[in-house]
């Protein structure tokens, strides 16, 4: 089945600091969506991203499907970027979403 | 409008026990799909509603089930409880079954003692 790895794993910074974060999967895909999970656990949508770029205030996404990798940019960040952020894709056979194992963000004052 | 709401959010059971949780996708959305988060595991698919039929399903035990009422809202159960099912349930609604934008809820976060 389809791999999907995000990096880095950990990443601390502070506020203001802008960053990227990685998402490579290992075979093509019909979608691919990037999600922040808060603190208190819920997963909010950021970017439905098969391909292209997208861009939401101070965070924008950049999928290349045909290398098979997405980026999510932050910038300026903010306290409140901190969380865990996951990357899923849907491969198409059963649909079933799958998920990376998250870079998990600290945004220091 | 309302977005994805599960029930309960929190919940403590002793092992051996059953539970069941809900959830209410959003308004139109036709298809539920259920994870489980844990620390070590991360996020793993249980099973997909649409149209009151089970869809899609994952690597879990018979001990989880599900289903799906006519008006979309979905439960899950998990029968005879393991230390190892705590976790964070969560559900997710979309359009439709190939369509592919998820919405999440809160999550119900179970405990096994």
């Amino acid at each position: 089945g389809i791999q999907v790895e995000q990096s880095p794993p950990d990443l601390i910074l502070q506020e203001g600091a802008n960053s990227t974060l990685r998402c490579n999967f290992s075979d093509s895909v019909n979608n691919l969506q990037w999600f922040h999970q808060n603190p208190w656990g819920q997963l909010i949508n950021l970017f439905y991203i098969p391909s292209g770029t997208k861009q939401n205030g101070r965070l924008s996404a950049t999928t290349v499907a045909t290398e098979r990798y997405s980026l999510l940019y932050i910038s300026s960040s903010q306290t409140t970027d901190s969380g865990v952020y996951f990357c899923a894709v849907d491969g198409g056979n059963n649909r079933k979403l799958i998920w990376g194992l998250g870079t998990s963000l600290g945004v220091n004052p | 409008k309302a977005g994805v709401t599960q029930t309960p959010r929190y919940l403590i059971k002793t092992r051996g026990q059953q539970v069941t949780l809900s959830c209410s996708p959003i308004s139109g959305h036709r298809s539920v799909s259920w994870y489980q988060q844990t620390p070590g595991q991360g996020l793993q698919f249980l099973f997909e509603y649409f149209s009151e039929t089970q869809r899609n399903k994952g690597n879990f035990p018979g001990r989880f089930s599900g289903r799906q009422f006519s008006n979309s809202r979905s439960e899950m159960n998990v029968s005879t409880l393991e230390l190892g099912d705590s976790a964070l349930y969560l559900c997710a609604s979309s359009r439709g079954l190939n369509a592919g934008e998820l919405f999440f809820g809160e999550g119900s976060r179970l405990t096994v003692l």
